[in-house]
């Protein structure tokens, strides 16, 4: 089945600086992959999302990339403030399949 | 904007005991899955459900579990005989159908076995 790596476990920044998040995936065959922001006791909230066939997505301070070809993807948060502290999960699936996920980078973001 | 809820939020019972979760998915959304977050661990797949089934389980998913959807909106899981090791927090999650991947988490409930 599908193994998700994420890397690092914590991060911490200054505020304004930029965090990188990494995974790697097992299986060649997922075709989605998933970002989601856990904060204190709440459940995991959707903050972006790329498929098979982009390269690179990029919403306001937050961005994506895929490398299917090393099978790996990122996370690029920059101008980072201190709401963004949080614990992020990368995930992956196939159509119509099970998300597995990553084991979570808990980010802090010092003012 | 729609939202997927859970109840209880908070759940506290004797080891043994039989626990049922219940989870109210998006309206109009057709697959729904159950996790599991351990205290400070990663989120872990339990099962999803389609068209009144399972349609995937995880080694975790024994026969200590199932889920059901008693009528048009509840899901629910039930764990029953429940052990120290099932403290967590559960999570409910829905997805609208085929072609549209993102899942969308309730708040999760946190289960503590005594």
């Amino acid at each position: 089945g599908e193994n998700v790596e994420q890397h690092p476990s914590t991060l911490s920044v200054q505020e304004g600086d930029s965090a990188v998040i990494k995974c790697t995936y097992s299986d060649s065959a997922s075709n989605y992959f998933p970002w989601y922001k856990q904060e204190l006791g709440k459940g995991p909230q959707l903050i972006i999302d790329i498929r098979s066939n982009v390269g690179e997505k990029k919403d306001q301070r937050i961005a994506v990339t895929l490398n299917k070809t090393a099978k790996h993807f990122s996370l690029h948060i920059t101008e980072t403030q201190p709401e963004d502290s949080a614990v992020y999960f990368c995930a992956a699936s196939k159509m119509d399949n099970d998300m597995r996920f990553g084991a979570g980078t808990r980010l802090t973001v010092k003012p | 904007e729609p939202e997927v809820t859970q109840t209880p939020s908070h759940q506290v019972t004797q080891m043994g005991q039989e626990v049922i979760l219940r989870c109210v998915p998006i309206s109009n959304h057709l697959y729904f899955y159950w996790y599991r977050q351990i205290l400070g661990q990663k989120v872990e797949f339990l099962v999803s459900f389609y068209n009144n089934e399972i349609s995937e389980k995880s080694e975790i998913f024994d026969d200590q579990f199932s889920v059901e959807r008693p009528d048009g909106s509840n899901f629910t899981l039930k764990i029953r005989s429940t052990k120290l090791e099932d403290s967590a927090m559960y999570f409910c999650a829905s997805r609208e159908g085929t072609g549209q991947e993102t899942q969308y988490f309730g708040p999760g409930t946190r289960l503590l076995v005594l």
